[in-house]
């Protein structure tokens, strides 16, 4: 399974951005990179995914750099209400319709006045 | 209202006992997954299921297990067989035919402790 590294912990000051960073080095080509967060004792929400071009919805942007190996998640104005914890995922295909979500241990970003 | 439910929302076991965990999603999704999450971790793959009648076993299977007989319905039972349950149970939900890029879905978790 390809493994992604996250810093641990990050601040951000509100309404600042917020971009955390992630390495997936041994990402296959044709592997998606997903994000999700996961606020305390609550189920993981999605926030966002892509494979190679850059993404961006309502709630975040996602860059992935060229060579696939490294992305960021970009909360453009961050709000108190986006701390949690952040993870990084390469989704790995297991049947047809199937896939496994390999979480790590994620980024702990604090949102402050 | 369109989601992931999981109930109850708390669990407690006694030594011994057969728990199961509930998992209802009105999402018409076909493929259905639970998770396990253990303090400061991320989530481990226990069970999933393609379509109904039909499941495989994830990384840490040993001491659970699962039934499919709706495509609604995924529920999870902890055996007496698991040795140490205590843990946050996630389920989650996927479509099917989205060209890699079938995005999962997760309902509210399940807290499971023992007695």
């Amino acid at each position: 399974d390809a493994k992604t590294t996250q810093p641990p912990s990050m601040d951000c000051a509100e309404g600042r951005a917020a971009n955390l960073p992630c390495n997936h080095s041994t990402i296959s080509g044709n592997e998606y990179v997903y994000w999700y967060r996961q606020i305390h004792s609550q189920g993981p929400q999605y926030i966002i995914h892509g494979l190679k071009n850059n993404e961006t919805n309502e709630m975040a942007s996602l860059i992935i750099t060229e060579d696939r190996k490294s992305s960021t998640l970009i909360l453009p104005h961050a709000t108190l209400r986006d701390t949690a914890v952040y993870y990084c995922i390469v989704r790995v295909a297991l049947m047809r319709t199937a896939s496994k979500l390999t979480f790590g241990t994620g980024t702990r970003l604090q949102v402050t006045l | 209202d369109g989601g992931i439910t999981q109930s109850p929302k708390y669990l407690f076991r006694k030594e011994g006992q057969n728990v199961t965990l509930s998992c209802e999603q009105n999402l018409n999704h076909d493929a259905m997954y639970w998770y396990r999450q253990d303090p400061g971790q991320g989530l481990r793959l226990i069970y999933y299921s393609q379509i109904v009648n039909d499941f495989q076993k994830g990384d840490i299977a040993e001491g659970y297990s699962v039934s499919r007989e709706k495509k609604e319905s995924f529920p999870l039972t902890v055996t007496s067989a698991q040795k140490n349950p205590t843990a946050f149970y996630l389920c989650a939900s996927s479509l099917a035919g989205q060209g890699g890029q079938e995005t999962q879905y997760f309902g509210p978790g399940t807290r499971l402790l023992v007695l």
